[in-house]
């Protein structure tokens, strides 16, 4: 079967660095995914990696590490809007998406 | 680009009726389009996965003569919930992916469907 885990909550401050760690395991794995949902809404589309290493767009990298089944995303600079659910997600060898347990991140002033 | 509509946004529905959730890809065609289940403060749990002209796989747990996945083209996906009932109540989202897609950018949302049963 597959399962990704997550922490279910996390809490940081305005400004500061917040990092979300998700593993998984996986029948066939392509790479890991990552995406913000906000209360209510679709998920959005972070980031993806395919190879071992980290992937940085603007305040937000992810890092993954196959050997480890590991990834985890950054968020920098955090934000009051940045409060939101994050999801990794595993592009398995069927070619879906798994999502994992995600995180409920709460940014404070 | 890469645009994913769904209708209606919410919809209310009595116990034993059933309702119809629309998925289109608006500018892009989608040979592959997967459908999620999301339960209040939980994760995205996959339903079942279509291509356009066969029939959907179904996950394991997801009863396939309740929840009829229609994929007639390759801009159009739906999903009928039959003799919906309270427990049926989630967030339904539909994703599409396009022609030749493989990475796990490719994958695009729609801004998924409410549904209450009473």
């Amino acid at each position: 079967g597959q399962s990704l885990e997550q922490p279910s909550e996390v809490t940081a401050v305005e400004g500061a660095i917040v990092q979300i760690n998700c593993t998984y395991q996986t029948s066939g794995f392509y790479g890991l995914s990552w995406y913000q949902q906000h209360d209510g809404g679709a998920p959005t589309f972070l980031s993806y990696n395919a190879l071992d290493g980290l992937e940085e767009t603007g305040r937000f990298s992810s890092f993954l590490s196959r050997s480890d089944s590991y990834g985890y995303l950054l968020l920098q600079e955090l934000q009051m809007k940045d409060s939101a659910s994050y999801f990794c997600a595993a592009l398995t060898g069927a070619n879906n998406l798994f999502f994992g347990t995600g995180t409920r991140l709460t940014v404070i002033p | 680009g890469a645009v994913v509509s769904q209708h209606p946004s919410w919809v209310i529905c009595k116990s034993g009726t059933s309702v119809k959730i629309e998925c289109r890809s608006l500018d892009f065609q989608a040979t592959t389009m997967f459908w999620y289940r999301q339960f209040p403060k939980q994760s995205l749990m996959l339903m079942a996965t279509s291509n356009e002209g066969s029939k959907a796989t179904y996950e394991q747990g997801v009863e396939k003569d309740k929840f009829l996945i229609n994929h007639a083209s390759l801009t159009l996906s739906t999903l009928t919930v039959t003799s919906a009932h309270p427990e049926d109540s989630s967030f339904y989202i539909c994703s599409a992916r396009g022609l030749g897609a493989r990475g796990g950018d490719e994958q695009y949302f729609g801004p998924g469907t409410r549904l209450t049963v009473t």
